[in-house]
């Protein structure tokens, strides 16, 4: 069974912080990695992909991927309020199309 | 800017009865999927679908489950005798591309089985 397995928090930062994310797998063998928010009763909605090793920086996001340790880290610089919700790692493998998603971490900002 | 859209916003329904799920995919998108998420759970792949065919589906899609493309812009989830366990929020996502390509969810809707 291939896992995406992620702390489920809750995680609080202070406003204006940086809120890190961690996320890992098991499918050696997985090519992509996206990371989505979830607000409470809402869809998932894309933040960030990455599918090479190293940093993918995206505005106030920055996501990390290390294959070696089968590992993807979200980093959210200046925490605001809004960003208060539930953050989903998912993971693609080679030729599969579907995500296979973490329970996710919820992630409360305090102002 | 495109979005998936899907029909009913809720849906709440006798067990054993038959539900149709509609979606909308983003208009220039190929591949097709339904996913589901059982209150307080994570979110699990049901089906995907590309030129009018599944091309990948979990242990869930059963034969309770079926998929269907009536037109040129609707993608439909069937399921054909609920199941109390079948209530969850079901989303539907598409595609441009299947391998790498980003999936963009629809709003859900949120299927409640008495």
């Amino acid at each position: 069974q291939k896992e995406v397995e992620q702390n489920s928090g809750p995680l609080s930062v202070p406003e204006g912080a940086i809120a890190s994310l961690n996320c890992t797998y098991s499918d050696r063998g997985s090519q992509s990695f996206f990371w989505y928010r979830q607000y409470s009763g809402k869809s998932p909605e894309l933040i960030m992909f990455i599918y090479s090793n190293g940093d993918k920086e995206d505005g106030r996001f920055t996501a990390q991927l290390n294959k070696a340790s089968q590992y993807v880290s979200l980093l959210i610089r200046d925490s605001q309020p809004s960003d208060s919700a539930t953050y989903l790692c998912a993971v693609k493998g080679f030729g599969n199309e579907k995500l296979t998603f973490g329970t996710g971490t919820r992630l409360t900002i305090i102002p | 800017e495109p979005e998936v859209t899907q029909t009913p916003s809720h849906q709440v329904t006798q067990m054993g009865q038959e539900v149709i799920l509609r979606c909308v995919p983003i208009s220039n998108h190929l591949y097709f999927y339904w996913y589901r998420q059982i209150l307080g759970q994570k979110v699990e792949f049901l089906v995907s679908f590309y030129n009018n065919e599944i091309s990948e589906k979990s242990e869930i899609f059963d034969d309770q489950f079926s998929v269907e493309r009536p037109d040129g812009s609707n993608f439909t989830l069937k399921i054909r005798s609920t199941k109390l366990e079948d209530s969850a929020m079901y989303f539907c996502a598409s595609s441009a591309s299947g391998m790498r390509e980003t999936q963009y969810f629809g709003p859900g809707t949120r299927l409640l089985v008495l």
